[in-house]
């Protein structure tokens, strides 16, 4: 199946810093997903980005699919952006393959 | 934005008992449900792929027999674990495929903890 890579796996930043989250794929998708983990385990669409770039509010992403990789843009970090931030594509079929997840630690 | 609810939320039970899993796409049809598990501080890992009105597919590794899935209708699906151990505790997910439009867009549910004793 396709391998997903996240890096950076951890990172911590003060508040208001901004940040890239990386994600490598290693073949051609038809989906790909940024999801963010709170704290209670739920885990939040951040976007459906199989290619191109969209922006919402301070996070944005931009996915090259010919060279397979996305990145997650976080700007001015608030601590509300802590958690986890997972990177997923869709494999054979349609269900989804996690990467390992960059944990982010934004601090006051 | 489409939602999808599980529950319980948590449940508590003891070795050997089995416990259902319910998970429900709440304002849209889902003709395709997937069942995830989460150990901590791990990411997350399919399970199994369900279909309504048709058997689910599992991974490799993952036995059937023991967490059976039911997707009766495009609105709701269950995963029974039956026979439960300790080393079943886990934090389960669910997600649903809305598929309008031939989207590949997938939603969670807030998933369920469960701890066996």
């Amino acid at each position: 199946g396709i391998q997903v890579e996240q890096s950076p796996p951890d990172l911590i930043l003060q508040e208001g810093a901004n940040s890239t989250l990386r994600c490598n794929f290693s073949d051609s998708v038809n989906n790909l997903q940024w999801f963010h983990q709170n704290p209670w385990g739920q885990l939040i669409n951040l976007f459906y980005i199989p290619s191109g770039t969209k922006q919402n509010g301070r996070l944005s992403a931009t996915t090259v699919a010919t060279e397979r990789y996305s990145l997650l843009y976080i700007s001015s970090s608030q601590t509300t952006d802590s958690g986890v931030y997972f990177c997923a594509v869709v494999d054979s079929g349609y269900a989804l393959n996690f990467g390992k997840g960059t944990s982010l630690l934004v601090t006051p | 934005g489409a939602v999808v609810s599980q529950h319980p939320s948590w449940v508590i039970c003891k070795s050997g008992t089995s416990v259902k899993i319910e998970c429900r796409s709440l304002d849209f049809q889902a003709t395709t449900m997937f069942w995830y598990r989460q150990f901590p501080k791990q990411s997350l890992m399919l399970m199994a792929t369900s279909n309504e009105g048709s058997k689910a597919t599992y991974e490799q590794g993952v036995e059937k027999d023991k967490f059976l899935i039911n997707h009766a209708s495009l609105t709701l699906s269950t995963l029974t674990v039956t026979s439960a151990h300790p080393e079943d505790s886990s934090f389960y997910i669910c997600s649903a495929r809305d598929g309008r439009g031939g989207s590949y867009e997938q939603y969670f549910g807030p998933g369920t903890r469960l701890t066996v004793t």
